[in-house]
């Protein structure tokens, strides 16, 4: 069965320092999202694809915080510099097209010391 | 900003019991979704709801929506060990940016043995 795959899944940096995180979304799905979700809260969306466009980034910290999908497939999520309440786990999910169900991946851990 | 609000924010049965989870909301949606999540892992999509629709079933699994009431129910019966989780409800709404999913605070549900 295919699986959206993250790397690494857990990430611990010291602040001020840059931190990426990969993510491989299903084969064929047009829409990659990425979300960031505090112990203890729901996934909060932090920017969502179509295909290589950023289509919602409305909430994403633009100033440490940028995201790409060059070609349209795998996708990178950096911060630079990180800070101490960015301690959270990363979550990247991909789906078929904007309103159906989102297949998500294990989640990369961050801890910013 | 989290839409959905989940009720109760903590559940503990006994196995072979139901569990019934709450989620209300506050616009106009698409469709809604429920999730369960392991601790420390990715999410899992369970069973989707349309807005024109009012009930749905997934194996154990019972989904109720009530749109002039804007709120959903999630009941789980025969629960079993292994369906102790946070389960998350999540609204899809149509904005300028395309559609958004936003997630609930999550239900934690413990089922005993």
């Amino acid at each position: 069965e295919a699986e959206v795959a993250q790397s690494p899944r857990y990430k611990i940096t010291e602040k001020s320092q840059a931190v990426a995180f990969w993510c491989d979304p299903i084969s064929g799905h047009a829409t990659l999202y990425w979300y960031r979700q505090i112990l203890g809260q729901g996934p909060e969306l932090l920017v969502q694809f179509q295909d290589e466009s950023v289509v919602d980034d409305s909430q994403l910290p633009k100033d440490r915080f940028s995201a790409e999908r060059l070609k349209g497939v795998d996708s990178t999520l950096k911060i630079q510099p990180a800070e101490l309440g960015d301690s959270a786990m990363y979550l990247c999910a991909s789906s078929l097209g904007g309103q159906e169900t989102q297949y998500f991946g294990p989640g990369t851990r961050l801890l910013v010391l | 900003s989290q839409q959905g609000e989940e009720d109760p924010q903590a559940l503990s049965i006994q196995e072979g019991e139901n569990a019934t989870m709450n989620c209300s909301y506050k616009t106009s949606i698409n469709n809604l979704q429920w999730y369960r999540q392991n601790s420390g892992r990715g999410l899992v999509h369970l069973i989707l709801i349309r807005s024109n629709e009012r009930e749905k079933h997934s194996g154990r699994l019972r989904v109720t929506l009530d749109t002039s009431k804007k709120s959903s129910s999630l009941l789980i019966t025969a629960s079993r060990a292994a369906d102790t989780a946070s389960y998350f409800c999540a609204t899809s709404t149509s904005g300028t940016s395309g559609s958004r999913l936003t997630f609930g605070e999550g239900t934690q549900l413990t089922v005993n043995p």
